[in-house]
């Protein structure tokens, strides 16, 4: 089964530092650019950053860049977002997801940034 | 940035009911766009890709029409199952954006 896991959320006071993971299965990362997006509670989406098949191309949101970075693990099959100085607007779920096709889609993880 | 301006932000609709949503984008962006579904809690669902085609697996009551500037989603006879927020997202040029979301919800 094609399927996207990400993980690494959770409660992070402001300033703070997280990193989310995203693994893949049933189909082989190398081969496809990558995207996260965010929704924060009860808004809209929001694409976040884009990544190429070999991270030599990223691509962000105006607000993240300089505090997130996107990158990859193509032998471990997996997906990155490094987020630093987190601040309260950053409080979202944050999606994994193909660029390809779109599909598939992670089943997302809350970043909650808060004191 | 390409602004994108979907309308309605929500509308009320019955089973059977034809309905059209419409994103306006800030300057042309050909047929770089999708359309996107999303249930409570669950990741959205790519229905349509480069304006007008239908994602493999989507029922066929879902189409999409459009290039340039304004696009439209209509689903030609709503379904229970078609209750949800629905998304425009432009891929023309960084930063990607999504419209505001219109909420469909049951009459």
């Amino acid at each position: 089964e094609v399927q996207l896991v990400e993980s690494g959320g959770g409660l992070v006071q402001p300033g703070g530092s997280l990193r989310l993971s995203c693994a893949a299965s049933g189909f082989t990362l190398r081969s496809f650019w990558m995207t996260w997006v965010r929704q924060a509670p009860g808004k809209g989406l929001e694409w976040v950053a884009n990544i190429n098949q070999d991270g030599s191309e990223k691509y962000y949101v105006d607000s993240v860049n300089g505090r997130f970075t996107i990158s990859r693990d193509n032998a471990k099959n997996s997906l990155y977002l490094q987020m630093n100085s987190l601040r309260a607007e950053d409080t979202a779920v944050y999606y994994c997801a193909r660029t390809n096709g779109f599909d598939p889609w992670g089943q997302g993880t809350l970043v909650t940034v808060s004191s | 940035d390409i602004q994108m301006t979907q309308s309605p932000s929500s509308l009320s609709a019955s089973v059977g009911d034809r309905v059209t949503i419409t994103c306006r984008a800030s300057q042309g962006i050909r047929d770089d766009l999708g359309w996107y579904q999303q249930k409570p809690g669950k990741a959205p669902k790519r229905l349509i890709y480069a304006a007008s085609s239908l994602q493999s697996g989507v029922p066929s009551r879902f189409s999409g029409s459009g290039s340039g500037t304004e696009f439209t989603l209509t689903i030609s006879s709503l379904q229970p199952e078609d209750f949800a927020t629905y998304y425009c997202l432009q891929h023309n040029s960084y930063p990607w954006t999504f419209g505001q979301g219109t909420k469909v919800e049951i009459k």
